[in-house]
């Protein structure tokens, strides 16, 4: 029972290009969001969250919206560069008394192609 | 970086061998985490702790256990590692209590 799930395993697209990574989570408690990146023989990295009381969160070229009635989060990177290349993991917290606790899809590679 | 180090960071043993990582910090924070990542499963939470002798399970705990005997250390043992074990294995903190975690560098274990 999958509660995060990031249904594309892989995403390449052309440098300059927006980059458009998705993900749908079935639990109803989950109310914080978070995107990491990783790269290869490292650990993940924290890359932006959002709060279930807005709607999107912007850092730099990355931007973040929920859509809460469709239980659905999405991360745009705009523009994409090389260096983005990396898998993108979703996760998810539920509201109070979780001890912080996230739960993580599976990831999706990103190749931005030069 | 949230000054977290994990050690050892590569480690090959025999399946039966007990196994125990470790996970140091050094800004004493409260809560701290354990996870595997495989191919086609992401990260998952293997067990966490939200204090010094508090812990408790994740996910997938079975056949492992931890130990937190001080704020800055939290120990990952296999009590008798498998295949099925082999892994990468991350640490992760909580900064200021919030759900915003931090990784380690990782260990890479392989049980043969």
């Amino acid at each position: 029972d999958q509660q995060v799930k990031q249904n594309s395993p892989s995403l390449s697209v052309q440098e300059g290009r927006i980059s458009i990574l998705n993900c749908d989570y079935t639990n109803s408690m989950f109310d914080y969001f978070l995107w990491y990146k990783k790269y290869p023989a490292e650990g993940p990295t924290f890359l932006i969250s959002i709060s279930s009381i807005k709607d999107k969160n912007e850092d730099g070229r990355f931007t973040v919206f929920l859509n809460k009635s469709a239980k659905h989060l999405s991360l745009h990177i705009v523009p994409s560069q090389p260096g983005d290349s990396a898998v993108y993991f979703c996760a998810a917290s539920p509201s109070g008394g979780s001890n912080y606790k996230l739960t993580f899809g599976k990831g999706t590679l990103l190749t931005v192609n030069p | 970086d949230a000054g977290i180090t994990q050690s050892p960071r590569h480690k090959v043993t025999e399946t039966g061998t007990p196994v125990t990582l470790r996970c140091h910090q050094t800004e004493n924070h409260r809560y701290m985490y354990w996870y595997r990542q495989d191919p086609g499963h992401g990260l998952r939470l293997i067990h966490y702790s939200y204090g010094v002798k508090d812990t408790d399970k994740g996910e997938v705990s079975d056949g492992y256990s931890v130990s937190r005997s001080k704020t800055e250390d939290f120990l990952l043992t296999l009590e008798s590692a498998t295949s099925s074990q082999t892994s990468v294995y991350f640490c992760a903190i909580s900064v200021r209590d919030q759900e915003t975690q931090y990784f380690g560098p990782g260990t890479r274990l392989l049980v043969l």
